[in-house]
């Protein structure tokens, strides 16, 4: 079955350091998504991909995070320089459509503690 | 404004026994629904989707939910629960962005 892959699974990092993530979507799915999860809460989008244009970007904290899907497949979140409430995991999604009756699928997420 | 609610950290059933976990949403308009489990160290899993047509949908594991549009409701259900359930289970609400609410601890005793 076809999943979602995300690297590094965990990461580590002191805060002022710049990180990357990278999300490769199911093949075939046009529409991306990555999402902060704080402990004990919901993923909260942070940027929709349709292909390599950004839909929705309305919650990305702009003046530290960046996100990029250059040739429309694969992804990367950018955090320069993070800070000690970017500890949370991130999550990445993809979907065959941009559709908004359909469902996500999620990859394991990266989980980043800022020290 | 979109929103939704789980007005429950954590519910604990005992196996074998029918199980639900609440889900209420606000939005303008008719709302795209959706139920998600999550396991621990995993990314979240689809279980079900109310889009339109009847009131009670079917999903994966035997889950099920049912839709109400008066009381602005999207339990999730299940008769007869498993040790397996265990998990952490997300109600999400889609009109424009897509909403998550903070999600519930299902917790099965054997």
């Amino acid at each position: 079955e076809a999943e979602v892959a995300q690297s590094p699974r965990y990461k580590i990092t002191e805060k002022s350091q710049a990180v990357a993530f990278w999300c490769d979507p199911i093949s075939g799915h046009a529409t991306l998504y990555w999402y902060r999860q704080i402990l004990g809460q919901g993923p909260e989008l942070l940027v929709q991909f349709q292909d390599e244009s950004v839909v929705d970007d309305s919650q990305l904290p702009k003046d530290r995070f960046s996100a990029e899907r250059l040739k429309g497949v694969d992804s990367t979140l950018k955090i320069q320089p993070a800070e000690l409430g970017d500890s949370a995991m991130y999550l990445c999604a993809s979907s065959s459509r941009v559709d908004q009756a359909y469902e996500q699928y999620f990859g394991p997420g990266t989980r980043l503690t800022v020290t | 404004a979109q929103s939704v609610a789980q007005p429950e950290d954590q519910v604990n059933v005992a196996e074998g026994n029918p199980l639900t976990v609440k889900c209420t949403y606000s939005v303008s308009g008719n709302p795209y629904l959706f139920w998600y489990v999550q396991y621990p160290n995993r990314g979240l899993q689809f279980l079900l989707k109310y889009i339109t047509g009847d009131n009670l949908v079917k999903g994966s594991y035997g889950f099920e939910a049912e839709f109400n549009k008066s009381q602005t409701s999207f339990h999730l259900k299940k008769p007869s629960a498993l040790v397996s359930d265990s998990a952490l289970y997300f109600c999400a609400v889609r009109r424009d962005k897509i909403i998550f609410g903070k999600g519930t601890r299902l917790h099965i005793l054997p």
